[in-house]
């Protein structure tokens, strides 16, 4: 059974810093990937998404992730982050167009002034 | 554009109580689930759907029941009310694998 590695359970950076949240998954088969992010007191709403094609894509609020079959990682990068951007980040994936999407424990990001 | 409902937002249970949560979808996905989320934690999922009268067990189903008699509608039944159950619950669908789409979730509290 697949599942997802979140190793950062909390990222703390500085206001228009870089950073990156990194997630590992195991599955020796095709996968989808999933970033989501839920802000306090919300519930979780998809930031981008990996299905095929390019192995780089990217979210409209600057958010870019890259698919790494090799690595099994698929980690979220933003060259410089903002104040809004303090939530909560799941990775996310499912093996097949036909299985169910299995989270990871979710990575705690706060962002300092 | 309603999305994945839940209703209740907010619920305060006595220990012993039941109640059922609500959840409803007007994407016509297959998939749907339930999950909760404790301060500070990941989801657990709690039970998880296929379609129309098929459900299944996910990591922390102890305590709770579903039942999928259409499409749109998963309600999650909690018989015993326990204060470890005392949480946040979201429910989801999907169109199968792909991604999940939300509710806003349920903030339970067992007293």
């Amino acid at each position: 059974a697949q599942s997802v590695t979140q190793l950062d359970s909390q990222v703390p950076v500085f206001e228009e810093a870089p950073v990156e949240l990194r997630c590992n998954y195991s599955s020796s088969v095709s996968v989808y990937l999933f970033w989501y992010v839920q802000y306090p007191n919300q519930g979780l709403q998809l930031l981008l998404k990996y299905l095929s094609g390019s192995t780089l894509v990217e979210s409209i609020n600057g958010f870019e992730a890259e698919f790494n079959k090799s690595q099994t990682s698929f980690h979220l990068r933003k060259p410089s982050v903002h104040i809004s951007d303090t939530a909560e980040y799941f990775c996310a994936v499912s093996v097949t167009s036909y299985d169910k999407v299995i989270f990871g424990p979710g990575t705690s990001l706060s962002v300092i002034p | 554009n309603a999305g994945v409902t839940q209703t209740p937002k907010f619920r305060i249970l006595k220990i012993g109580q039941s109640m059922t949560l609500q959840c409803t979808q007007d994407m016509n996905h297959n998939y749907m689930y339930w999950y909760r989320q404790d301060p500070g934690m990941g989801l657990k999922l709690i039970y998880y759907s296929v379609g129309a009268g098929i459900t299944d067990k996910g990591e922390v189903p102890n305590g709770y029941n579903v039942s999928r008699s259409t499409t749109e509608d998963f309600p999650l039944r909690l018989e015993l009310a326990a204060p470890s159950q005392t949480s946040v619950y979201f429910c989801a669908s999907s169109h199968e694998g792909f991604e999940a789409f939300f509710g806003q979730g349920t903030r339970l509290t067992v007293v």
